[in-house]
């Protein structure tokens, strides 16, 4: 049971252009949320985070908004430039004891083009 | 700052050999530690996470096992690798907030 689901493999983008990336999870006991993004044999960067009381986190060019109604998240990141390709990954917290185990999705590719 | 490390960068073993993989943890005490495992085309799946030294809980029963024998110190191993645990192994830390930090990660091909 996939609890959190990025529906669009990949996005192609204009360079300063908005790019949206969505991120749905199943699992109502989720209360944190993140996203992180990721270049090749690399492993992923935090990016941007949004707790469960909140519906919008801004962070320069990166704002995400959550509807907790919709169990839905959106990454915006505006303007987007060609630094941004990579593969986003959204995901989902819920706590085990101190530690903080993270539900991923299965990624997004966003392309940016000149 | 703090700074996680994993090694080997690369690994191509061959089925039924043993696996270790290690990860530290540079500039914090007493982290939380993660392994996940990415398999082609797929996100990232939760394999073990531990709060403290010798405290280990396991996310999917599988071959493979972690320990932590130091503060900082993360292990990930194998008896008998099987073709399934081909992928991107990666270590993860935090302390007291949600966001996790990941490492450089492990390629693993098993023959």
């Amino acid at each position: 049971d996939q609890q959190v689901k990025q529906n669009s493999p990949s996005l192609s983008v204009q360079e300063g252009r908005i790019s949206i990336l969505n991120c749905d999870y199943t699992n109502s006991m989720f209360d944190y949320f993140l996203w992180y993004k990721k270049y090749p044999a690399e492993g992923p960067t935090f990016l941007i985070s949004i707790s469960s009381i909140k519906d919008k986190n801004e962070d320069g060019r990166f704002t995400v908004f959550l509807n907790k109604s919709a169990k839905h998240l959106s990454l915006h990141i505006v303007p987007s430039q060609p630094g941004d390709s990579a593969v986003y990954f959204c995901a989902a917290s819920g706590l085990a004891g101190t530690a903080s185990k993270l539900t991923f999705g299965t990624g997004t590719r966003l392309q940016v083009t000149l | 700052s703090q700074t996680i490390h994993q090694w080997p960068a690369t690994l191509v073993q061959p089925v039924g050999s043993p696996l270790s993989l290690e990860c530290t943890v540079e500039g914090t005490s007493n982290p939380n530690l993660y392994w996940y495992r990415q398999a082609a085309g797929r996100g990232l799946q939760l394999l073990f996470y531990s709060v403290g030294i010798g405290q280990i809980s396991s996310e999917v029963p599988q071959n493979l096992s972690a320990s932590r024998p130091q503060d900082r110190q993360f292990i990930l191993s194998s008896k008998k690798l099987l073709l399934s645990d081909s992928g991107f192994y990666l270590c993860a830390w935090n302390a007291v907030a949600y966001e996790q930090y990941f490492g450089p990660g492990t390629r693993l091909t098993v023959t």
